[in-house]
């Protein structure tokens, strides 16, 4: 699975829209980008994924750029709640196992 | 409702004493995984399970066991813990996209 990049931590006001990018330049044509979120030592919770059209649902949108090799995810309008380490993971959708690499991820701050 | 659930939730053990972290998922998913958690270090795969009596090792599989006797069970044997096996562990299940996790199992053992 290729590797990503992002950065260690970003701050947001509430309210505005939070966008928290992701560098995967050694992307395979197969995989897929994932995006995945961690509440204060919760389980990670699925937001979205995506292979090359960009993507939207009820929690967020994903920008994934024409080669690919980059990603934001995109909080509309973010709140409190959305205080969290938010992972950028790239893996082939039906890879065999669900071998998943998590990286270090982005915390971001939703700041009142 | 749809869920992983794990347990214990907590739980402090000695060294050497053998040790079970049940798993169950009721979503019928045949992807299994177990990830463990530490300060620094991210979520790290231990073992996954793509089917039935099908396992293999993720990044960290020293010390662990797993076995998958059924779809829905997955548990986490720790045969001899050891100190360093101190973490917050994740169990999830997938069908072949959206992963869900556990809740989370802290481990202490002393």
């Amino acid at each position: 699975d290729a590797k990503t990049t992002q950065p260690t931590s970003m701050d947001c006001a509430e309210g505005r829209a939070a966008n928290l990018p992701c560098n995967h330049s050694t992307i395979s044509g197969n995989e897929y980008v994932y995006w995945y979120r961690q509440i204060h030592s919760q389980g990670p919770q699925y937001i979205i994924h995506g292979l090359k059209n960009n993507e939207t649902n009820e929690m967020a949108s994903l920008i994934i750029t024409e080669d690919r090799k980059s990603s934001t995810l995109i909080l509309p309008h973010a709140t409190l709640r959305d205080t969290a380490v938010y992972y950028c993971i790239v893996r082939a959708s039906n890879t065999g196992g669900f071998k998943t690499i998590f990286g270090a991820g982005t915390r971001l701050f939703v700041k009142a | 409702e749809a869920q992983v659930t794990q347990n214990p939730r907590y739980l402090i053990t000695v060294t050497g004493k053998k040790l079970t972290v049940t798993c169950s998922q009721n979503m019928n998913h045949e992807y299994m995984s177990w990830y463990r958690q530490d300060p620094g270090l991210g979520l790290r795969q231990i073992y996954y399970s793509m089917n039935v009596e099908v396992t293999d090792k993720g990044d960290v599989p020293e010390g662990y066991k797993v076995s998958r006797k059924e779809k829905r069970n997955f548990p986490l044997i720790l045969e001899s813990p050891s100190p360093n096996q101190t973490s917050l562990y994740f169990c999830a299940s997938s069908l072949d996209t959206e992963a869900f996790f556990g809740q989370g199992t802290r481990l202490t053992v002393v």
